[in-house]
């Protein structure tokens, strides 16, 4: 079956453009998890959805980050005004309902911003 | 805080060779643990996990227990193989925190033949 997919694999942009970066769950799975991951680090959460709304956005590092997800399946993340230390690859995971359910990430979106 | 810390790598490795790679947690409340593996070019994919105190995860020959009084949760394999190469990363999960993932920041094994 289909697992999380993630679009683009890759994005090269330069600073100060705008990107939309998309994420595709596994059908069915209601939560949905945006990570970032920089080089040689761990993954750091982002935002979690459950359904339609952002139940947690803790992790968003500033305003110029937002995240969208109107229909309670595709997410789409949301990079205004780009900064090189943006530059990263941005993780989605989904699981069925949340709450120590396991979750299953999807291959990543390497941003690159110049 | 709630944080993981890992053993630094690369760890290299003889096929065949005793597998440890430690972990240590901060959290507060009562934490799920977790190994996830990150095969080159791949997504990460969970290895095991224990959601509580005691608890012993095991998956493809590899192992970890919660322990609670050390606040650990060391992975462990007995025979590496080549194939075993990858980034072991360690993570807890609190449930009443909305269910994210905190992860250490990676550990790089490398099995030689």
């Amino acid at each position: 079956g289909a697992g999380v997919s993630q679009t683009p694999s890759n994005k090269v942009t330069e600073k100060g453009k705008y990107v939309e970066l998309r994420c595709d769950p596994i059908s069915g799975h209601t939560a949905l998890y945006w990570y970032r991951q920089s080089l040689g680090q761990g993954p750091e959460f982002l935002i979690y959805f459950q359904g339609t709304g952002a139940a947690d956005d803790s992790g968003l590092p500033n305003d110029r980050f937002f995240a969208v997800r109107p229909e309670g399946s595709v997410s789409t993340l949301k990079i205004q005004r780009t900064e090189r230390g943006d530059s990263a690859v941005y993780l989605c995971a989904s699981s069925l309902m949340g709450t120590d359910n396991e979750q299953f990430f999807g291959p990543g979106t390497r941003l690159t911003v110049l | 805080g709630n944080s993981v810390t890992q053993m630094e790598g690369p760890v290299t490795l003889s096929e065949e060779a005793f597998l440890t790679i430690n972990c240590t947690y901060t959290a507060t409340g009562y934490p799920s643990l977790f190994w996830y593996v990150q095969y080159p070019g791949e997504g990460l994919q969970l290895l095991l996990k224990a959601t509580k105190a005691d608890d012993k995860g095991s998956n493809k020959g590899f192992e970890a227990t919660y322990r609670k009084e050390t606040t650990s949760f060391h992975l462990e394999k007995g025979s590496v193989q080549v194939s075993d190469s990858a980034v072991y990363f360690c993570a807890l999960l609190l449930s009443y925190n909305t269910d994210k993932l905190i992860f250490g920041t990676g550990t790089r094994l490398q099995v030689f033949p």
